[in-house]
């Protein structure tokens, strides 16, 4: 079965620019998240999707960070504009539904903003 | 304070000794628990789920304590492989998917030969 891909696995960019990163989740997974993940943090959720609609953004940096899942399958998290403080690995997980058991994460993309 | 708290490490330990890491969370109404491996520049993987009777998975051994919050893993006879962040991982939700999880900051576990 192939896992969550991701891409690009790593990007650098100035800050002010824009970036945006790409999710393709495990086949027929209906739930997928973005987390970001900061040198030696562990993950924190930006944004949760069921299908293509949004469950969960409370923590998605909304002046700055956009997400979307327009037909359910695919997903892109954009940040616009880049800040220092944005360089971290962006995983993507996704899992079979709302109520199912494992969250399956991505490699994650490596952003490093200059 | 943080949802889920953990120490740090690192923690260097010698083959084939035992180890174990504890992580305290904040949240009385969290419902599920976890451990999750990360190695090196690698993505999370779930290592185990932790239930209040205890669980158990080969070399590895999940406690939970609900009245004092706190969650435990226990690693026997440690193995190179073994080498990794070890995260502890609280949901809200009676399932991984229910609510959020919030990771703690993870634990670092070198096992020297």
């Amino acid at each position: 079965e192939a896992g969550v891909a991701q891409s690009p696995r790593y990007k650098i960019i100035e800050k002010r620019q824009s970036v945006a990163f790409w999710c393709n989740p495990i086949s027929g997974h209906a739930t997928l998240y973005w987390y970001q993940q900061i040198l030696g943090q562990g993950p924190k959720l930006l944004i949760q999707f069921q299908n293509n609609g949004v469950v969960d953004d409370s923590q998605l940096p909304k002046d700055r960070f956009s997400a979307e899942r327009l037909k359910g399958v695919d997903s892109t998290l954009k940040i616009q504009p880049a800040k220092l403080e944005d360089s971290a690995v962006y995983l993507c997980a996704s899992k079979l539904g709302f109520r199912s058991y494992e969250q399956y994460f991505g490699p994650g993309t490596r952003l490093t903003v200059t | 304070r943080k949802e889920v708290e953990q120490d740090p490490g690192p923690f260097n330990v010698p083959e084939g000794a035992t180890v174990a890491f504890n992580c305290t969370y904040s949240n009385s109404a969290s419902q599920s628990f976890f451990w999750y491996r990360q190695d090196c520049r690698k993505e999370p993987k779930l290592l185990m789920s932790v239930y209040s009777s205890g669980n158990e998975d080969g070399r590895f051994t999940a406690q939970l304590n609900r009245a004092s919050q706190y969650i435990s893993l226990l690693i026997r006879d440690s193995k190179l492989s073994d080498s990794a962040t070890y995260l502890c991982v609280v949901s809200r939700g009676r399932q991984t998917g229910a609510n959020n999880l919030f990771f703690g900051t993870g634990t670092r576990l070198t096992v020297i030969p």
